[in-house]
């Protein structure tokens, strides 16, 4: 069964404190991509990858950090620098960037109080 | 950069009749443009994708359409049924580029 999977489904977290959200795909994509989406505003790009041990910083990557150390893994931390983390966050792998299709994680609801 | 218009953000039609979402952009160098569809509380999908060499592409009841000298494209989804209902997405991604660049959504409601 291929695809991408996110964990944990819901995340807390108190304010101040680093959380890791994990990304996996077993699709043998090149490219991976970390969105944020809030309400009535689409999906933002935080950073991408086009290959391992290489990442991009997307429109709204201040406050986050990643890694790509593995093909198949992209873990996304969010750092207490990030002002308002509350979000829905999606992962999204694709066989290469530009034109090719993105294929979407589940994804991670993050709650901070 | 790119930038993406979607509209409308809500739209209910009965079930049956047919919905149009329409998306203009930006960056004429974009060259690929995807639909997805997002149901509560889980990641998009894609529907259906155009590629600029092409003006109109069809799947089913589902079809996009392409102008680019207008920059615009729109989602049309014919005979309605309630499992339509969610959240569309337009996309578009430059050739030149590394990301795609989405709209805000438009939320579809089927009515039964």
């Amino acid at each position: 069964d291929g695809g991408i999977t996110q964990s944990p489904k819901y995340l807390f977290r108190k304010e101040g404190q680093n959380v890791t959200l994990s990304c996996e795909q077993n699709l043998n994509h090149d490219a991976m991509y970390w969105y944020r989406q809030d309400p009535g505003q689409g999906l933002r790009l935080i950073y991408y990858s086009q290959i391992v041990n290489d990442f991009q910083k997307g429109d709204i990557a201040e406050g986050y950090s990643v890694s790509r150390e593995k093909k198949e893994s992209f873990p996304l931390t969010v750092t207490s620098a990030q002002k308002n983390p509350t979000a829905f966050y999606l992962c999204a792998s694709s066989a290469g960037a530009g034109d090719y299709e993105q294929y979407f994680g589940p994804g991670t609801r993050l709650t901070v109080t | 950069g790119e930038n993406v218009e979607q509209h409308p953000s809500t739209l209910s039609v009965q079930e049956g009749d047919s919905a149009v979402i329409k998306c203009t952009y930006s960056d004429s160098a974009s060259n690929y443009f995807p639909w997805y569809k997002q149901e509560l509380g889980k990641g998009p999908q894609l529907i259906i994708d155009i590629r600029s060499n092409v003006g109109e592409k069809k799947d089913q009841r589902i079809a996009v359409t392409l102008n680019k000298t207008a920059k615009h494209f729109s989602l049309h989804i014919t005979e309605t049924q309630p499992e339509d209902s969610a959240v569309y997405f337009c996309a578009a991604s430059p050739n030149t580029g590394n990301q795609f660049y989405f709209g805000t959504g438009t939320s579809l409601t089927v009515i039964p």
